[in-house]
């Protein structure tokens, strides 16, 4: 059965302090890792998808990197309109397997 | 701007009445899917299809039953709301891997 684990389920930031949240995962036929944003009572919205490890992809103050066992989702110099849950997803044949998500608060 | 609409955005209801979700996606995406999400915990998938005429149970059991009459349609249908199955219900669509998400109905039965 396909698992994935979210670290830390809570994070709290100042502003401009680097960090970076974990995502495990195990699944049979990986065909992509995603990276969702859901603010509250919203739906997750979508940021990265990841194929392959070694693949990276960035956006504005986020970079998702991928290996064959992890992800990992660098927020660079936070601002508190990145405060949000984040969500990773793994997809095998029919759906979105999802991680609990970690909840990101950033302080002015 | 969201192509993919959910209604109610949320739904107070009494114990014992049948209630219908909508969802509604405007690409043309063969795959939608509903998703069950408890405020901090994970999204749990209760129903999917692959395309007009098909439905599928997901990992979650779930008393409600869908219907996809028309691509761009996939309504969810409880018959006798529970207090039980007071959650945020999302429903999302995909081509290629992509899901988009809606909003969401927050469903309460009291």
């Amino acid at each position: 059965e396909d698992q994935v684990t979210q670290s830390p389920e809570a994070l709290r930031l100042q502003e401009g302090e680097s960090s970076s949240l974990n995502c495990s995962y195990t699944v049979s036929g990986l065909r992509g890792l995603f990276w969702y944003r859901q603010d509250p009572g919203k739906g997750p919205e979508f940021l990265f998808t990841l194929y392959s490890a070694g693949e990276e992809k960035e956006k504005e103050r986020l970079k998702a990197t991928l290996t064959k066992k992890e992800s990992f989702l660098h927020i660079t110099a936070p601002k508190p309109e990145d405060s949000a849950t984040y969500l990773c997803a793994v997809s095998n044949d029919y759906k979105l397997s999802f991680g609990a998500g970690t909840t990101v608060t950033v302080r002015a | 701007e969201a192509d993919i609409y959910q209604t109610p955005r949320y739904l107070v209801i009494g114990t014992g009445k049948k209630i219908t979700l909508e969802c509604s996606q405007t690409m043309g995406h063969d795959k939608m899917y509903w998703y069950q999400q408890d405020p901090g915990m994970e999204l749990h998938l209760i129903h999917y299809s692959y395309g007009v005429n098909s439905t599928e149970k997901g990992d979650l059991s779930s008393e409600s039953t869908v219907s996809r009459i028309r691509t761009e349609h996939f309504p969810l249908t409880l018959e006798s709301a529970r207090p039980s199955h007071t959650s945020q219900y999302l429903c999302a669509s995909s081509e290629y891997g992509g899901y988009t998400f809606g909003s969401g109905t927050r469903l309460t039965v009291v």
